[in-house]
């Protein structure tokens, strides 16, 4: 199946720095990613849609000047949280569409554990 | 408001059992419906999926149901295997015209005991 490759996989930054998570599609081309974060026992909560050469699209209630996010090729899209705060903690997942004539189940990197002291 | 929903936050079965995960929402316009299975610290790794328009797909040991008029799905694991724990999330795709967009139930962890 498709590949998607999420770096890093674990992050401890200080608070008020940003950080940068990337997110590739390794074997084939993406034009659309999804960013979610997910809380402990808890489900993953989309935070926007990510769309190659246009603007992300947040979902409600999350800050986009805080969690931008940048499509600018077809097998990268970047999410950096920005001043970030021990609240921001938390694990990240992107996914990516998958290629035609391989069903439609989004694909899944393998998330980033960031942690903000 | 959570318009997909794994009442069960937990299940344990004996292997060689069958393991039955059940997924209930409430949005009508849901046209793909997905089951993940994801391991603590790794991102969720399809499993099955099936369309609005059956009500049955089978691949392996997994299965899933759809009952539209109930609003329910299920994944039924076959025999179970040690292997197979694992937190299984369902998710929910709204039609295309909505980008795609997959909303996901709050999981349930399966426990395979040997």
């Amino acid at each position: 199946g498709a590949v998607v490759s999420q770096h890093p996989s674990r992050v401890i930054c200080k608070s008020g720095t940003s950080v940068k998570i990337e997110c590739r599609s390794l074997d084939f081309q993406a034009t659309t990613m999804f960013w979610y974060r997910q809380f402990p026992k808890q489900s993953l909560m989309l935070m926007a849609t990510s769309n190659e050469g246009s603007k992300a699209t947040y979902e409600q209630g999350v800050e986009k000047d805080k969690f931008l996010i940048n499509h600018a090729s077809l097998t990268l899209s970047t999410l950096t949280v920005t001043s970030a705060h021990p609240e921001d903690s938390s694990f990240y997942i992107c996914s990516a569409r998958g290629p035609p004539g391989q069903g439609w189940g989004a694909f899944f990197g393998q998330g980033t554990r960031l942690t903000v002291v | 408001d959570q318009q997909v929903k794994q009442n069960s936050p937990s299940l344990s079965v004996q292997e060689g059992r069958i393991s039955i995960l059940n997924c209930d929402y409430t949005n009508s316009m849901f046209d793909y419906f997905l089951w993940y299975k994801k391991y603590p610290a790794e991102g969720p790794t399809f499993l099955i999926s099936i369309s609005s328009i059956k009500d049955k797909n089978e691949d392996g040991r997994f299965t899933v149901f759809l009952n539209k008029s109930a609003k329910h799905l299920s994944l039924h694991i076959v025999p179970s295997q040690p292997g197979d724990s694992a937190v299984y999330f369902c998710a929910a795709r709204l039609t295309e015209t909505s980008g795609s967009r997959l909303t996901f139930g709050e999981g349930t962890q399966l426990t395979v005991n040997p």
